[in-house]
């Protein structure tokens, strides 16, 4: 199975802070790399797909990056509903793992 | 907009057959583009992929549940289902269907107990 290795597992920033996490692949899986965001008690909400691309809908302070092995999710200006776990996904090849997810805390 | 509704049993026991049902709002279902999709969620974990099953019906399982797995569609009532045979207590949790297409979408999520 190819691991996803997400990190930090959690962190603690500001309203306004720019807030980056990371996932790395144990092997190459090309940009088929999933990002969502997960609020208590909800079902995640898709962010971006194939590595780099906005889900519609979603605000354009998140965006992401990477190709291969490592890949990021940024949050440009951190607002307080973006409060929540987020976690990666490789569907390059079967299963589909996801990282163990990071949770974000606004101070 | 697109809506994923997942349905079954909220209470299962242990050694049965969990079986829930995913119903699809529009006509994708009918398109080669998507697949379609079960995820888990044990209480206070992450999230697990289960399995998939593509338009032309060909499934993809994780190999930890696959001998206890299966999914399967209809199409003529835009459904796709999940069953998992002999649970346990470890099976507890929060169960969602998904369509991935460009992105994913997300069903609401259903809890399942095993007790």
């Amino acid at each position: 199975d190819i691991q996803m290795a997400q990190s930090p597992s959690s962190l603690s920033a500001s309203v306004g802070d720019r807030v980056t996490i990371t996932c790395r692949a144990s092997q190459d899986i090309k940009n088929y790399v999933a990002w969502f965001q997960q609020k208590p008690g909800k079902a995640p909400k898709s962010l971006i797909y194939a590595a780099i691309s906005l889900q519609s809908g979603v605000p354009s302070q998140f965006s992401a990056s990477g190709f291969g092995t490592d890949f990021t999710l940024t949050i440009s200006s951190l607002q307080p509903e973006d409060s929540a776990t987020y976690y990666c996904q490789q569907y390059h090849s079967y299963p589909h793992t996801f990282g163990q997810g990071t949770k974000l805390e606004i101070k | 907009q697109l809506q994923l509704q997942e349905s079954g049993p909220g209470l299962v026991k242990p050694s049965e057959t969990l079986s829930l049902t995913c119903t699809v709002s529009d006509d994708s279902m009918s398109s080669p583009t998507y697949f379609w999709g079960w995820i888990r969620q044990p209480p206070g974990e992450g999230l697990q992929w289960i399995g998939t099953i593509s338009y032309s019906g060909t499934t993809s399982y994780n190999l930890s549940l696959k001998s206890r797995v299966t999914i399967s569609k209809d199409m003529s009532k835009n459904q796709f289902s999940l069953k998992l045979s002999s649970v346990t207590a470890a099976d507890t949790g929060a169960y969602y269907c998904a369509r991935r297409g460009k992105g994913y979408v997300w069903g609401q999520g259903t809890l399942v107990t095993v007790s």
